[in-house]
């Protein structure tokens, strides 16, 4: 699975977008984009995935660039339940599905 | 729908001693792994079992067994506890790697272990 590098934290004000970047510029050709976040050790929860094109959900939307070299997690109005640890990760849907290489993430700090 | 079970949620272990995480799955999926994660760092693998009766080695299996004699039920074993092992674990489980729809893997909510 390539790896990915995240930002190690931002900040988001409450109401506003949060916009997380992630970098995975060696993804090959059947590698999909996950997002999962984990809010206060608990278990990761999934937010979204996608192959190419953009991706939308009722938590958040995901947008991958046309290289796919890239993605931005969107949460269009972040509050403070979503403060939390995102975790950008590339795998394929081939072999070992269950297989995920987490990153160290970007800790997400909303406030008011 | 439980979902994703893990027991014990808390334990404390002497070094030597031996114990098993449990783990069970009632969404009927495939694929069933274990993570584990130390403070500030982000989950690393175990092991991982593709099937009844298949299992894999992950990034860091030492000190570690595992079996899958059902498709539910996919326990880890700590041979002989040691301090390196104190960390929180995660069960994780999902379907077969073919349906994009359906392959969302899903979490327990961890099981905290301390070895003194």
């Amino acid at each position: 699975d390539a790896k990915t590098t995240q930002p190690t934290s931002m900040d988001c004000a409450e109401g506003r977008a949060a916009n997380l970047p992630c970098n995975h510029s060696t993804i090959s050709g059947n590698e999909y984009v996950y997002w999962y976040r984990q809010i206060h050790s608990q278990g990761p929860q999934y937010i979204i995935h996608g192959l190419k094109n953009n991706e939308t959900n009722e938590m958040a939307s995901l947008i991958i660039t046309e290289d796919r070299k890239s993605s931005t997690l969107i949460l269009p109005h972040a509050t403070l339940r979503d403060t939390a640890v995102y975790y950008c990760i590339v795998r394929a849907h081939t072999g070992t599905a269950s297989k995920l290489t987490f990153g160290t993430g970007t800790r997400l700090q909303v406030t008011l | 729908n439980a979902g994703v079970t893990q027991t014990p949620k808390f334990q404390v272990l002497k070094t030597g001693q031996s114990m098993t995480l449990q783990c069970a799955q009632d969404m009927n999926h495939e694929y069933m792994s274990w993570y584990r994660q130390d403070p500030g760092m982000g989950l690393r693998l175990i092991h991982y079992s593709v099937g009844a009766g298949i299992t894999d080695q992950g990034e860091v299996p030492n000190g570690y067994n595992v079996s899958r004699s059902t498709t539910e039920d996919f326990p880890l074993r700590l041979l002989s506890a040691a301090p390196s092992q104190t960390s929180v674990y995660f069960c994780a489980s999902s379907y077969g790697p073919y349906d994009r729809a359906r392959n969302t893997i899903y979490f327990g909510e961890g099981s905290w272990l301390t070895v003194v």
